[in-house]
């Protein structure tokens, strides 16, 4: 399995204004994934981000308003650009285990806006 | 697009009690997760099940994938207070690159 911590844990946000999120893995993965989970929904998959190419969006997600940047295996970030009330949501990052079709978790990022 | 269909999305059972929770798809998975997921917490892989008709036992919890591969369930039984939490279903994906679709989740809660 691999250990992921995310930054911030929790944050409220003003209407408008962005916030990036930061997932760090201890130990080297290709696959990094996105998602975000809306209060009492399931989880709904943003974006599979790849080590050294452009993130993949799935539809209804759009570069424009989360940005996503992979610089290395071991690290990504998410943006939540222009902020709405609607975007208070759990976001996690996710990461595909080393040689196996598991996926793990992060702790979440649970995001407020006012 | 794929969907998987999870019930019951609401259970609320006393101690003791037997449950089971199912997860149906039209879609065949090359496999499929389950998930169990705390307040404040992410996700908790439980068990990831490959072949069809394959059966998991992990103490009290039974996983099953349908013959099929585009099915499977969860049963609990002897359910304890420790067993209350959001479970997920996801099946696995690989077109190119790999993809989990989650069910709408199960909260559970177990009554002492």
């Amino acid at each position: 399995s691999a250990v992921i911590s995310q930054k911030p844990s929790r944050d409220i946000c003003q209407r408008g204004t962005s916030l990036t999120i930061q997932c760090q893995v201890d130990s080297q993965v290709t696959m990094m994934f996105w998602y975000r989970q809306q209060p009492g929904q399931s989880l709904t998959l943003i974006a599979t981000a790849n080590q050294g190419s452009e993130a993949t969006y799935e539809s209804g997600f759009v570069i424009d308003k989360f940005p996503i940047s992979r610089p290395n295996l071991t690290f990504s970030t998410l943006t939540v650009s222009n902020m709405s009330p609607e975007d208070s949501s759990i976001y996690l990052c996710s990461v595909l285990g080393p040689g196996s079709y598991e996926q793990y978790f992060g702790p979440g990022t649970r995001l407020t806006v006012t | 697009t794929q969907l998987l269909e999870q019930s019951p999305q609401f259970l609320s059972i006393q101690e003791g009690e037997n449950l089971t929770v199912y997860c149906n798809s039209s879609s065949v998975f090359s496999s499929l997760q389950w998930y169990r997921q705390e307040p404040g917490e992410g996700p908790v892989l439980l068990v990831t099940v490959v072949t069809g008709g394959e059966v998991k036992k992990l103490k009290r919890l039974t996983f099953q994938f349908g013959d099929a591969r585009k099915d499977s369930s969860l049963h609990i039984t002897a359910a304890q207070p420790g067993d209350t939490g959001l479970y997920l279903c996801a099946g696995v994906i690989v077109q190119g690159a790999q993809k989990l679709v989650f069910g709408q989740g199960t909260r559970l809660t177990i009554n002492p």
